[in-house]
């Protein structure tokens, strides 16, 4: 059975970069089929897209989001992250990582990690 | 970018009651929509893919349909263990999701 993890600093000052890992196990980052993406959600609200990665480290961004944000993946220690820079108290919210299936000119999500809050606040 | 809008937001119902979720979206996405089920403090559950796909373990009484802008999620009698918020999400271009319903119990 397919499992991730979201693991980074759960508070993070404003201005600074927020930074995440989500790591893979019972399955390999590395499959042919293997989309990974980023979603949160801000506390008492909707889910918002963040990005998709691909295993060879092809990137696809939220345009609203593209200008801060950097996604890798690490097939050596099957893990893939998140930075994002310059937070205000907007980008507060549970994180989520989730494996991607592409169709269409999108992605679908049916793994998802149990999801981390990350507070920005001084 | 494309704006999904679910109808209503706010769905009270009753155990055994048949229940209808509206999602459109602002431009054609095919048949290129999901469906999530979450509880409080949950992540998101896929339960529909490709508009109409039961997701593997999701219970029969789930069912989804449309094309194009127009998608119903229907729940065909209500379990004690539905009460939860539902959201669809486009993929037909990048993804987005709607502003979410949340079912609850009348």
């Amino acid at each position: 059975q397919l499992q991730l993890q979201e693991s980074g600093p759960e508070l993070v000052k404003p201005s600074e970069t927020l930074s995440l890992t989500c790591t893979v196990s019972g399955g390999s980052i590395s499959s042919s089929t293997s989309y990974w993406g980023w979603i949160r959600q801000p506390p008492g609200k909707g889910l918002e897209w963040i990005g998709i990665i691909y295993y060879s480290g092809t990137t696809f961004y939220n345009p609203s989001l593209k200008s801060r944000l950097t996604m890798s993946v690490d097939t050596s220690k099957n893990h893939f992250s998140l930075k994002l820079n310059s937070v205000t108290a907007a980008d507060t919210a549970v994180y989520y990582c989730a494996k991607a299936w592409n169709y269409g000119e999108g992605w679908y999500f049916d793994y998802w990690g149990q999801g981390t809050l990350v507070t920005v606040s001084s | 970018d494309i704006q999904m809008t679910q109808s209503p937001s706010i769905l009270s119902a009753s155990v055994g009651e048949r229940v209808i979720i509206t999602c459109r979206a602002s431009q054609s996405i095919n048949n290129w929509l999901a469906w999530y089920q979450q509880k409080p403090g949950r992540a998101p559950k896929l339960l529909i893919y490709a508009a109409s796909g039961l997701q593997i373990g999701v219970p029969s009484r789930f069912s989804g349909s449309g094309s194009g802008t127009e998608f119903t999620l229907t729940i065909s009698s209500l379990q004690p263990d539905d009460f939860a918020t539902y959201y669809c999400q486009q993929y037909g271009s990048y993804s987005s999701f709607g502003q979410g319903t949340k079912l609850e119990i009348k």
